[in-house]
């Protein structure tokens, strides 16, 4: 079946260096979303990523889909104690040409952010 | 209001008991998840219901089983609840099934003790 791995699983950064994690599937998606879970919350969408190659900016957040779609990242310059959270990606494949493309979890970042 | 609006948010309740969970919302969505995120963050998905009908049922126990009276909710009810089964559970919608963002509750800490 679809498996979707991520790393790293930790991350723990000075505040104003970089981040990325990156996301990779085992098999081509048709789309790649990226969420983000604060301590205690729940799962937020942030984007998604559709195209071969797309790359997609949010402020300080930079999202990248691979050229073969099996592949993502998430970069963030300049972290800062806001960004404090679990970074998933989640990717859908259609499989067999059934309709319904099972979104898949990758197991998450967790980044932390030191003063 | 709230999006997606499950109950409760905390259940403590003892090994073998049947609890269910329940999840509404308020979005006009098509499709409804379950999940489930254990305590290392990892999120696994149990069920997805698309207008009432069931389109991924992954491997969980028979002990699971989701009830959706209408397109807008999606119950969870647990039979002989184990120790394992201690977890967040979170309810999510999506405007359909084929790319578009969920929306998730806010979850059901669950513990068994």
């Amino acid at each position: 079946g679809q498996q979707v791995m991520q790393i790293p699983q930790y991350q723990h950064v000075q505040e104003g260096e970089d981040f990325t994690t990156y996301c990779n599937s085992s098999t081509t998606l048709s789309n790649i979303q990226w969420y983000k879970q604060r301590p205690g919350g729940h799962p937020v969408f942030l984007i998604q990523l559709v195209k071969s190659g797309e790359v997609k900016k949010q402020k300080r957040l930079t999202f990248q889909f691979g050229e073969a779609k099996k592949n993502s990242s998430l970069h963030i310059t300049a972290t800062q104690t806001t960004d404090v959270g679990t970074y998933f990606c989640a990717g859908r494949s259609y499989a067999g040409g059934t309709s319904y493309g099972k979104l898949t979890f990758g197991q998450g970042t967790i980044l932390t952010v030191h003063p | 209001d709230t999006a997606v609006s499950q109950t409760p948010k905390y259940l403590v309740t003892q090994m073998g008991n049947d609890k269910s969970i329940k999840c509404e919302q308020n979005l006009g969505h098509d499709t409804m998840y379950w999940y489930k995120q254990d305590s290392k963050k990892f999120l696994k998905i149990m069920f997805s219901y698309n207008n009432k009908e069931l389109i991924i049922n992954e491997t969980v126990p028979n002990r699971f089983s989701p009830k959706s009276p209408d397109k807008a909710h999606l119950n969870l009810h647990i039979n002989s609840l184990e120790l394992g089964d201690s977890a967040v559970y979170f309810c999510a919608s999506s405007l359909e099934d084929r790319g578009t963002e969920a929306f998730f509750g806010q979850g059901t800490r669950l513990t068994v003790v």
